[in-house]
């Protein structure tokens, strides 16, 4: 089972708004860590489009916000457009693990 | 300016050797660690390990300690992933990634990556 878990797929028409939800498996509660986001465009390599819970690299469109609550984060996509559609990925950490983990991914539709 | 630059496509058979190899540029990244992330339909994305090019003080994934080894050559700016065996498993994209290190690792991120290569290991 994953430790960090995303729904396998969200869509959304032109214009509107989606979410994508990144939560943490119960072995890690009470623990916090920061959550990430990267954005892989098919075909391509991932891209970081969001660090430390809420924080936009340069260059990265402000129509993309994140916010994280407690073990659970999620990514928002306002004013959805067709270069978009993207596989998405949160990250974070796993202190029993010991290692980075990775959601399975989020397939965004427009 | 930031760029990985990743060795081409590999085909190869179970037994075989194989190194990939991943050029670096990073100026103005302080204290940056080389990471190797493997992406399978099967099992998404995984962080195999890091490498700090400066020292080579490598950290492995302990689910994937084992598999194959990191190393780096500060001279050349060339971190690589090395499998003295390869088996059917091994077939993946692995993308060499910058790790920004956070809080000894725990919000650490991966900055930025690499194109990819893509390694087949069939009979």
């Amino acid at each position: 089972q994953s430790v960090v878990t995303q729904p396998p797929s969200v869509s959304g028409a032109p214009g509107q708004r989606v979410t994508i939800s990144c939560t943490r498996s119960s072995s890690n509660l009470g623990a916090v860590y920061d959550i990430h986001w990267y954005q892989q465009l098919p075909g391509t390599a991932p891209k970081l489009l969001i660090y430390a819970n809420n924080n936009r690299p340069s260059g990265v469109p402000d129509r993309f916000s994140a916010s994280k609550s407690g073990t659970s984060a999620s990514l928002a996509i306002t004013g959805l457009q067709a270069e978009d559609e993207a596989v998405y990925y949160c990250q974070s950490y796993d202190k029993g693990l010991n290692e980075w983990v990775f959601g399975a991914g989020t397939k965004v539709t427009v | 300016e930031v760029q990985l630059v990743q060795s081409g496509a590999e085909v190869k058979k179970p037994g075989e050797s194989l190194t990939i190899s991943c050029k670096y540029s990073a100026y103005n990244i302080p204290n940056y660690w080389i990471a190797w992330v493997r992406q399978t339909p099967a099992r998404g994305l995984e962080s195999m390990g890091v490498i700090y090019p400066d020292d080579s003080k490598t950290r492995y994934s302990p689910s994937l300690q084992g598999q194959a080894t990191i190393t780096a050559d500060k001279a050349t700016k060339n971190v690589h992933l090395h499998w003295g065996s390869l088996k059917a498993s091994d077939s993946a994209m692995y993308y060499c990634a910058i790790l920004r290190m956070v809080r000894g690792g725990m919000d650490s991120y991966f900055e930025y990556w690499g194109q990819g290569t893509l390694v087949s290991v069939s009979s």
